[in-house]
């Protein structure tokens, strides 16, 4: 039962465009959702959340749209650059209006290549 | 990734050994996770911990699987006679904790077991 779902496994982009990477959830219990970049032989590293109060959270260059109704979250990177190349994924948790002891542990989708070509 | 510190990096057993991975929070962080990525795969919870306290263990293997975050020291992730299976890249997250707020999960970088 994949509850969150990354149907894109790779994404080819061009230096100074626009990328989108997109992620789908099925538990409608989700509330808060992140994106992690990750570097071959590396941890994940944070990038951007969004609680499911916003529908739009920005920083720098990143900025997640969340759309409750579609169950659906998008990762923009504007402009793109080589370094970004990376897998991205997205997770989701129940977080603060959870109950029991669901709360905190993270749902990741199966990642999503990222390619930003100069 | 720095803050939430694993080791070994890399640890190889023969089938039937013991392999015990390390994980050390970031600082002020009194919440941990574990989560394994299977080669080609996203990341799967395993276990949440507390100090001294398992919160959630419904992603551990029923079996030859264990977690502890004791009061003093790293929180340690057990594997009993291993098998080939259990190859795979191992990661510990922290979080301040806090049931009441979204705080994100930190990532160390770690450890990737291989079973000869």
């Amino acid at each position: 039962d994949q509850q969150v779902k990354q149907n894109s496994p790779s994404l080819s982009v061009q230096e100074g465009r626009i990328s989108i990477l997109n992620c789908d959830y099925t538990n409608s219990m989700f509330d808060y959702f992140l994106w992690y970049k990750k570097y071959p032989a590396e941890g994940p590293t944070f990038l951007i959340s969004i609680s499911s109060i916003k529908d739009k959270n920005e920083d720098g260059r990143f900025t997640v749209f969340l759309n409750k109704s579609a169950k659906h979250l998008s990762l923009h990177i504007v402009p793109s650059q080589p370094g970004d190349s990376a897998v991205y994924f997205c997770a989701a948790s129940m977080g603060a209006n959870a109950g029991g002891t669901s709360y905190g542990k993270l749902t990741f989708g199966q990642g999503t290549i990222l390619t930003v070509h100069p | 990734n720095a803050g939430v510190m694993q080791n070994p990096r890399h640890l190889v057993r023969r089938r039937g050994q013991e392999a015990r991975l390390r994980c050390s929070p970031m600082k002020g962080h009194s919440h941990v996770y574990w989560y394994r990525q299977l080669p080609e795969e996203g990341l799967k919870f395993m276990v949440y911990l507390q100090k001294e306290n398992i919160i959630d263990e419904s992603g551990m293997p029923k079996e030859r699987f264990s977690a502890e975050f004791p009061k003093e020291g790293p929180s340690i992730l057990r594997i009993q006679q291993v098998v080939r299976g259990d190859s795979a890249a191992y990661f510990c997250a922290s979080s301040p904790g806090g049931r009441y707020s979204n705080q994100p999960q930190h990532f160390g970088d770690g450890t990737r077991l291989s079973i000869l």
